[in-house]
């Protein structure tokens, strides 16, 4: 079973431009998340998609960020335009299930991530 | 403030050796809490997870611990390996949230 992939794994932009990051979730998972780590600090949460509707964005940073998730199937990240700030590792996971069920079916399975670095 | 302390942050053993690892957590109300382990340029990659009921839960040499009276958990890896050489995360999630609560990780250095 293929798990959580992410493209691309790294990024290079410069200050103003536009990048979109892509999560292909394992399949059949309706749940899919983003979180971000920046350098030195903790992952934090982003958001929660449930199939193609967005459950919790109440982590996105401001309103350069734009989630997607047409078809409930793949996920798309766009940060426009990019600023110095928005520098770090950019993690996608999926579940089957969010709350409710056995704890094996909460499990999130992460992706590599796309290291994001704005000049 | 919901918050998530890990301890220590890094840490070196030798092959063999046992360790332990600490987490904290002030996330109230409690759901969860979750081990993960993260190689360099990998995802994190889930442990275990255990609910406010469970005090011990094991998966090989890993065997994670949790006080939810004290809101400490533990994780001890016995007979340690040079693949165990990875980052390890606490997670915590609060009830009725949609978010994980995430530590800064214990970088794990296993030498020969």
């Amino acid at each position: 079973e293929a798990g959580v992939t992410q493209f691309p794994s790294h990024s290079v932009i410069e200050k103003g431009q536009t990048v979109t990051l892509r999560c292909d979730p394992i399949s059949g998972h309706d749940n899919l998340y983003w979180y971000r780590r920046v350098m030195g600090k903790e992952i934090k949460f982003l958001l929660h998609f449930v199939k193609e509707s967005k459950q919790d964005e109440s982590g996105m940073p401001n309103n350069r960020f734009l989630a997607e998730r047409t078809g409930g199937t793949y996920s798309t990240l766009k940060v426009q335009p990019a600023e110095l700030e928005d520098s770090g590792v950019y993690f996608c996971a999926s579940s089957q299930d969010f709350s409710g069920g056995s704890l094996a079916k909460n499990i999130q399975y992460f992706g590599a991530g796309t290291r994001l670095s704005v000049l | 403030k919901n918050q998530v302390e890990q301890s220590p942050q890094s840490l070196i053993i030798l092959e063999g050796k046992n360790c332990t690892l600490q987490c904290n957590y002030t996330v109230s109300p409690f759901s969860n809490l979750r081990w993960y382990k993260q190689d360099t340029g990998r995802g994190p990659v889930s442990l275990t997870i255990m609910t406010f009921s469970e005090n011990t839960k094991s998966n090989g040499r890993y065997t994670a611990t949790l006080d939810a009276d004290t809101k400490q958990s533990s994780l001890h890896i016995t007979a340690s390996q040079l693949s165990d050489s990875a980052s390890y995360i606490c997670v915590v999630r609060q009830t009725g949230a949609n978010n994980l609560f995430f530590g800064t990780g214990t970088r794990l250095t296993v030498i020969p």
